[in-house]
């Protein structure tokens, strides 16, 4: 089955500074990468995704790369603001209609950006 | 748009009781969703796989038994905790999907999370 990888699991950084978070995959047969934020006491909100088509996806401070050569796609975040302090959750998945069509997820980065 | 609703969002039972969680997706239809399970401090756990108007599938591990899953329309799926115990004290969340089966790679939305407590 499929295996994600994420690194680091705990991430400090100075208000206004960048965060970099990466993930890497095991199947070569999934094509959906999304990431998801957790804030403490709540689920996880998806915040970001990519689709193996694609190599860089951007929504205003948040980015995702994708590299699928190497199995490996990254969550970038810019200019960092106390509220993105959380746990940020990479995940992949294969295909709808085969086999385990289900979310992997990594073990989880904490973010904590201080002020 | 896309929201998932669970509840209740917290409960504390005795050990030898059952609970039951509920998860509506509120402005969409969700043939498949998911239930998941997250101990503190770690990543999330697939229990089991709900389909509507079928039985749902388990992960290896999961006692089907145990974790009775029903869904029983296209906007409600639930989750009953048979004869909890103490080790079933957990942050139990559901996950639900846009679209059909005919949907291609439709993002997974999640609710907000049952903290269950088993005394």
């Amino acid at each position: 089955g499929e295996n994600v990888e994420q690194h680091p699991s705990t991430l400090s950084v100075q208000e206004g500074d960048s965060a970099v978070i990466k993930c890497t995959y095991s199947d070569s047969a999934s094509n959906y990468f999304p990431w998801y934020k957790q804030e403490l006491g709540k689920g996880p909100q998806l915040i970001i995704d990519i689709r193996s088509n694609v190599g860089e996806k951007k929504d205003q401070r948040i980015a995702v790369t994708l590299n699928k050569t190497a199995k490996h796609f990254s969550l970038h975040i810019t200019e960092t603001q106390p509220e993105d302090s959380a746990v940020y959750f990479c995940a992949a998945r294969r295909p709808r209609g085969g086999s385990n069509y289900k979310l992997t997820f990594g073990k989880g980065t904490l973010l904590t950006v201080n002020p | 748009g896309a929201v998932v609703s669970q509840h209740p969002s917290r409960v504390i039972c005795k050990s030898g009781t059952s609970v039951k969680i509920e998860c509506r997706s509120l402005d969409f239809q969700a043939t498949t969703m998911f239930w998941y399970r997250q101990f503190p401090k770690q990543s999330l756990m697939l229990m089991a796989t709900s389909n509507e108007g079928s039985k749902a599938t388990y992960e290896q591990g999961v006692e089907k038994d145990k974790f009775l899953i029903n869904h029983a329309s296209l906007t409600l799926s639930t989750l009953t905790v048979t004869s909890a115990h103490p080790e079933d004290s957990s942050f139990y969340i559901c996950s639900a999907s846009v679209g059909s089966e005919s949907s291609y790679n439709s993002p997974l939305h999640f609710g907000n999370g049952t903290r269950l407590t088993v005394t």
